[in-house]
This record gives structure tokens, C-alpha cells and sequence, in this order.
């Protein structure tokens, strides 16, 4: 079985610059979550998809970061204008669903610099 | 206070030796606890869940679960250079299905 795939794995731009981050999820997964990871911290939820549904996105910085899932299978997340503080690692996840939400499997992120 | 609380070590384990990783979290209503293993440079993997208090064991890991203490932990049994890695726990919010992770844990395993 496929894993999660996700492109760019490297990206350096400089601020006010876009960018944007593709994700595949495991086929049949209902649910996609995109995280930011800063480096020396634990993921953080961004953005929670069931099918293409927003489920959770209390954590999206709104005013620059926006994300969507087409169709309720792949998902890209932007990023407009970036902020040096948007450099991480930023990772897409799905799990299946009901009961088995919380079983999530990670794809090998997208690790953004902004300079 | 943190939601998900862990050491950020690093901790430092001889191998062979038991290599113990505790968390604490503060949402009372939470019954599902998780800990994922994440190499330098890779991302998290799922390595065990609990949801009942007490221990579930799975080959050289153990994890605990202490609901009235808010507390879960993971013991690896003869660590190996292998487990050297930063392990993440997790914790879903009760009433969403939202995964809050802690800082992680960095363990290394001395040869």
C-alpha cells in the first residue's frame, strides 16, 4: 500500500514570496490533516479535511495561509504572502476515519525555508 | 499550562538498558493517548496507543496509562541504537477529533 506523498520535500524562498504544497493521501483515507512542525516542537494542526469538508481550522493563520481538497482526495495548502516565521517543516497526514481517527499516517513533509 | 506536556531531554540510555519517556496532559476527558517515534529529519510514526488504564505491551515497548494522575508513559525494554529518535505524545481533545502533540522527547542510545 502507497503511503501518504506529498512535493515539494525542499523549498527555499524568500518573504512575501507564495508557495504551495501538495499532498496525496493513503487511497480509501477520508480524513487529511495538514501540520506545521517548527523545528524542536511537536506538530501543529493547521488544517483537518474529512472527505472535502473543513472539519478543523481554528489554527490557520487565514489572513496567509489557505488550503482546499478537491474532489476529497488530494489537498494543497499556500502560503501568501510567507513570513520568515513560516519556516518549517510542513506535514500532511490522513487516517481512515471511525473508530480509527486518531491512527494517523504521515507523509515525509515539505520542508519550507524563508529567507 | 501545555496541554500535552513531555521532557525534551535529550535523555541518554545505555543500550540494553530500560529507556523510560513520560507525558502528562491536562484534558481530563481525554481516553485515547498515542506515542509516535520520529527519526531526525523524518517524519512521525505511530508506534502505540492506549486507551485503558494500566499497561499494553508490544514486543520491547510498554505503554502505561494512569487517567486519575492525567500521566502515560512508554518504556522500551533493551534499547538498541535504533530507538534513538525523538519520541512524540499525543493526545486527542475530548469532543473533536483534534491530535494535540506534545514537544517530544529526545532519546538517545549509547553503544
Amino acid at each position: 500500500e502507497a503511503g501518504v506523498a506529498q512535493s515539494p520535500r525542499y523549498k527555499i524562498i524568500e518573504k512575501r514570496q507564495s508557495v504551495a504544497f501538495w499532498c496525496n493521501p493513503i487511497s480509501g483515507h477520508a480524513t487529511l490533516y495538514w501540520y506545521q512542525q517548527i523545528l524542536g516542537q511537536g506538530p501543529k494542526l493547521l488544517i483537518q479535511f474529512q472527505n472535502n469538508g473543513v472539519v478543523d481550522d481554528s489554527q490557520l493563520p487565514k489572513d496567509r495561509f489557505s488550503a482546499e481538497r478537491l474532489k476529497g482526495v488530494d489537498s494543497t495548502l499556500k502560503i501568501q504572502p510567507a513570513k520568515l516565521e513560516d519556516s518549517a517543516v510542513y506535514l500532511c497526514a490522513s487516517s481512515f476515519g471511525l473508530p480509527s481517527v486518531y491512527e494517523q499516517y504521515f507523509g515525509p513533509g515539505t520542508r519550507l525555508t524563508v529567507t | 499550562q501545555k496541554e500535552v506536556e513531555q521532557n525534551s531531554g535529550p535523555l541518554s540510555v545505555p543500550e540494553g538498558a530500560i529507556a523510560s519517556l513520560n507525558c502528562t496532559y491536562s484534558d481530563r476527558g481525554s481516553q485515547s493517548f498515542f506515542w509516535y517515534r520520529q527519526y531526525s529529519g523524518k517524519s512521525p510514526e505511530l508506534i502505540m496507543s492506549i486507551y485503558s488504564n494500566g499497561d499494553k505491551e508490544d514486543g520491547r515497548f510498554t505503554a502505561q496509562l494512569n487517567k486519575a494522575s492525567q500521566y502515560v508513559s512508554l518504556l522500551i525494554r533493551d534499547s538498541q541504537p535504533s530507538d534513538s529518535a525523538t519520541y512524540l505524545c499525543a493526545v486527542p481533545n475530548f469532543g473533536n477529533e483534534k491530535l494535540t502533540f506534545g514537544t517530544g522527547t529526545r532519546l538517545t542510545i549509547i553503544p
